[in-house]
């Protein structure tokens, strides 16, 4: 079965300062790994997917994260916070077979002005 | 997404009651799926649909049911809420060949 570990439940940032959320994964084969975005009292948005064609995928706002099989991470990183990055942030690992996704906890991300 | 919408939004009710949640989607996925939020612990899945006459148990099924009246939409049946059944819940889609879904806005269920 597959899993993910969020490695920080909250964050906060400078706004204009980069931004780090950690993720690591547990997955018997070569997983599909997602990150999604949850803003205060908004659904989850799709920020970007990793599918082996890459292994830096670039998403949208900004996002990108790197995957790194050795390491079994998918880190999300950010180059300059914006006050507008902050809310729920999910990492999520999907079956390799049945598509089902499994989340992480969630990190929260506040940004400082 | 607004290709995903879910009604109600917000739902307050009391222990023993019957509650529905709907979903309802136009971006003709096949898939559908029921997951909880709760604080700290992620989405957690509780029923899926691959079709319109194939649903299947997620990993917290116990105390829902669902019903998929059309390829379009997916019910989430609470038969008798609990208080620890407090929860935002999403309803999800996907098509069949790619395993990214998208979300609807939630609905706040609040069991007294």
């Amino acid at each position: 079965a597959q899993s993910v570990t969020q490695l920080d439940s909250h964050v906060s940032v400078s706004e204009g300062t980069p931004v780090l959320l950690r993720c690591n994964y547990s997955s018997s084969y070569s997983p599909s790994l997602f990150w999604y975005v949850q803003h205060p009292n908004k659904g989850l948005q799709l920020l970007l997917k990793y599918t082996s064609a890459a292994t830096l995928v670039k998403g949208i706002n900004g996002f990108e994260a790197e995957f790194k099989k050795s390491e079994t991470s998918f880190h999300l990183t950010k180059p300059s916070a914006h006050m507008s990055d902050a809310a729920e942030y999910f990492c999520v690992v999907s079956g390799t077979f049945d598509y089902k996704l499994s989340f992480g906890a969630g990190t929260t991300v506040t940004v400082r002005a | 997404d607004a290709d995903v919408t879910q009604t109600p939004r917000n739902r307050i009710t009391k222990t023993g009651k019957r509650i529905m949640l709907e979903c309802s989607q136009t971006k003709g996925h096949d898939r559908m799926y029921w997951y909880r939020q709760d604080p700290g612990l992620g989405l957690r899945l509780i029923y899926y649909s691959f079709d319109v006459k194939d649903i299947n148990k997620g990993e917290i099924s116990d105390g829902y049911s669902v019903s998929r009246q059309a390829q379009a939409k997916f019910s989430l049946s609470l038969e008798s809420a609990i208080p620890n059944q407090t929860a935002l819940y999403f309803c999800a889609t996907s098509q069949g060949s790619t395993d990214t879904q998208y979300f609807g806005p939630g609905t706040r269920l609040t069991v007294l």
